[in-house]
C-alpha cells in the first residue's frame, strides 16, 4: 500500500523569506503523480503544484516549486518571497499514474504553516 | 456550476440520527470522490463514482456509510445511526477524467453531539 508522511507538523516563516515543506512516501509503483495542496480555513482544498514521476525536471509554478527525489522517494515544497496568505495547512499527496478503476488520492497529514509578518 | 458544491456546510446530528450530505459536482465531470477528514488529519478515501457507477467503496469504514449518484451528477453521502467518531469534515471532489486534475468543494463539517 502507498503511504505519504509529512514529519513537520507545523512550520513559521518570515514574510518575504522562503521556506520548505518535507514530504516522503513509500510505493512499488513506477508510474504515479504527487500533488502539493493548499487548504486555508474556508477548507477548500487547493492545488499548488503537481509532478509526474516520470518527469525528472522538477516543477515550478510562479513561487512553489518541488525538489523531487525520486530514489529517494522524497517530494519537498519550496515556496520563496513568501506571502500572508500562504498561510495555511498544506498537503502532500499520491495518486497513480495509469487509468486504474480509482486514482484516489492518498494524502499525508498536513504542515501548517504560518507567515510572521 | 463554477465550482464543486456541497451542502449544507455545516451540520450537527444526535447521536442515532440519520445525516445526509450532498454533493454537486462541476458540470461533465465524470469522476466523483468523497473523502472524510477527521480533526488535524489528512482527507481519506471514502468512495468513488464514475458517472453513475460506484466502482470503489473500499474506504467506507462501515455498513453506516452509503453513497449514490444516480443520475451520474449529484452525489449523495448518507451517513445511519450517526456516531461520535463520524464527526469530520467530508470532502467531496470531481473531476473530468479519472486521470484530470480533481477539484474539491468547501465540505460539509459534521458534529455528532
Amino acid at each position: 500500500a502507498q503511504t505519504v508522511t509529512q514529519s513537520q507538523p507545523e512550520m513559521s516563516v518570515q514574510e518575504a523569506e522562503t521556506v520548505t515543506l518535507s514530504c516522503t512516501y513509500d510505493t512499488s509503483e513506477s508510474d504515479y503523480y504527487l500533488f502539493w495542496y493548499k487548504q486555508p480555513p474556508s477548507r477548500q482544498m487547493i492545488l499548488v503544484i503537481r509532478q509526474e514521476a516520470y518527469k525528472q525536471q522538477n516543477a515550478t509554478e510562479n513561487r512553489f516549486s518541488v525538489n523531487f527525489q525520486k530514489a529517494a522517494k522524497s517530494f519537498s515544497l519550496k515556496i520563496s518571497d513568501s506571502q500572508l496568505g500562504d498561510a495555511a495547512m498544506y498537503f502532500c499527496a499520491y495518486r497513480r499514474g495509469y487509468g486504474g478503476a480509482t486514482n484516489k488520492l492518498i494524502f499525508g497529514t498536513g504542515t501548517l504553516l504560518a507567515v510572521q509578518p | 456550476g463554477a465550482g464543486v458544491s456541497q451542502s449544507p456546510r455545516y451540520k450537527v446530528a444526535k447521536r442515532g440520527q440519520d445525516v445526509a450530505l450532498r454533493c454537486d459536482p462541476i458540470s461533465g465531470h465524470v469522476s466523483l470522490f468523497w473523502y472524510q477528514q477527521a480533526l488535524g488529519q489528512g482527507p481519506e478515501f471514502l468512495t468513488y463514482f464514475q458517472n453513475e457507477a460506484q466502482l470503489d467503496k473500499s474506504g467506507l469504514p462501515s455498513d453506516r456509510f452509503f453513497a449514490e449518484r444516480p443520475e451520474g451528477s449529484v452525489s449523495t453521502l448518507k451517513i445511519q445511526r450517526t456516531q461520535q467518531e463520524d464527526s469530520a469534515v467530508y470532502l467531496c471532489a470531481s473531476s473530468y477524467t479519472t486521470d484530470t486534475e480533481a477539484f474539491f468543494g468547501q465540505g460539509t463539517r459534521l458534529t455528532v453531539v
